[in-house]
């Protein structure tokens, strides 16, 4: 039973370019949440996804943009990349109501 | 912003010692969790601790919670090498009918043989 996957697990780009991440949740998961964690400091939420609609947002600005297809896997694009947005990108899968989330192993992005 | 305020930021304890981590956070919560996170790697779940519940254990580690006092502590017993790894508390909060995880800054734990 495969756990969260997340793709690539590290990326350089440069400032102004754009990013997309990769997420596939665990099996019989359909809701998928993207965090980001700077270094040293905890994930902060980004979005959410359920049914293929963002239904809940965090304070990140629309340059942070994401979709859901319907085999429940995500992505996470990032445009017009900031050295600020470089980070640990962490999506995590869980079922409804109050369940532990499940982790991929992030996506490390570095903007030069 | 977050919700959740770990103490201490950092821990440097003996094999074989206990550790205890803190965690307050802010506004009225539904549970409270607890996150271990191996360096640069993704989170893993530890424990689930309801509004209503005041102490959970699972194996060596203990969880209580104050909701009047709106904290939480975890500890780990008899601490072994593989404990080292950073612990975040997160508050699961409703919004609009669904719920979401905000973390805390985290506690970097090191276990020393």
């Amino acid at each position: 039973d495969a756990g969260v996957t997340q793709s690539p697990t590290h990326l350089i780009k440069t400032r102004g370019q754009q990013v997309t991440l990769r997420c596939s949740p665990k099996s019989g998961h359909d809701t998928v949440s993207w965090y980001q964690q700077a270094l040293g400091q905890g994930p902060q939420f980004i979005f959410q996804y359920y049914e293929e609609e963002e239904r809940q947002r965090g304070n990140f600005p629309d340059r942070f943009s994401g979709h859901q297809f319907p085999n429940y896997s995500s992505e996470l694009n990032v445009n017009a990349l900031l050295l600020g947005d470089s980070a640990l990108y962490l999506c995590a899968s869980g079922g409804q109501g109050y369940s532990p989330l499940h982790f991929g192993n992030g996506t490390r992005l570095t903007v030069t | 912003s977050q919700q959740g305020e770990e103490d201490p930021q950092a821990l440097s304890i003996q094999e074989g010692e206990n550790a205890t981590m803190n965690c307050s956070y802010k506004t009225s919560i539904n549970n409270l969790q607890w996150y271990r996170q191996n360096s640069g790697r993704g989170l893993v779940h530890l424990i689930l601790i309801r509004s209503n519940e005041r102490e959970k254990h699972s194996g060596r580690l203990r969880v209580t919670l104050d909701t009047s006092k709106k904290s939480s502590s975890l500890l780990i017993t008899a601490s072994r090498a593989a404990d080292t790894a950073s612990y975040f508390c997160a508050t699961d909060k409703i919004s609009g009918g669904y719920n979401k995880l905000i973390f805390g800054a985290g506690t970097r734990l090191a276990v020393h043989p």
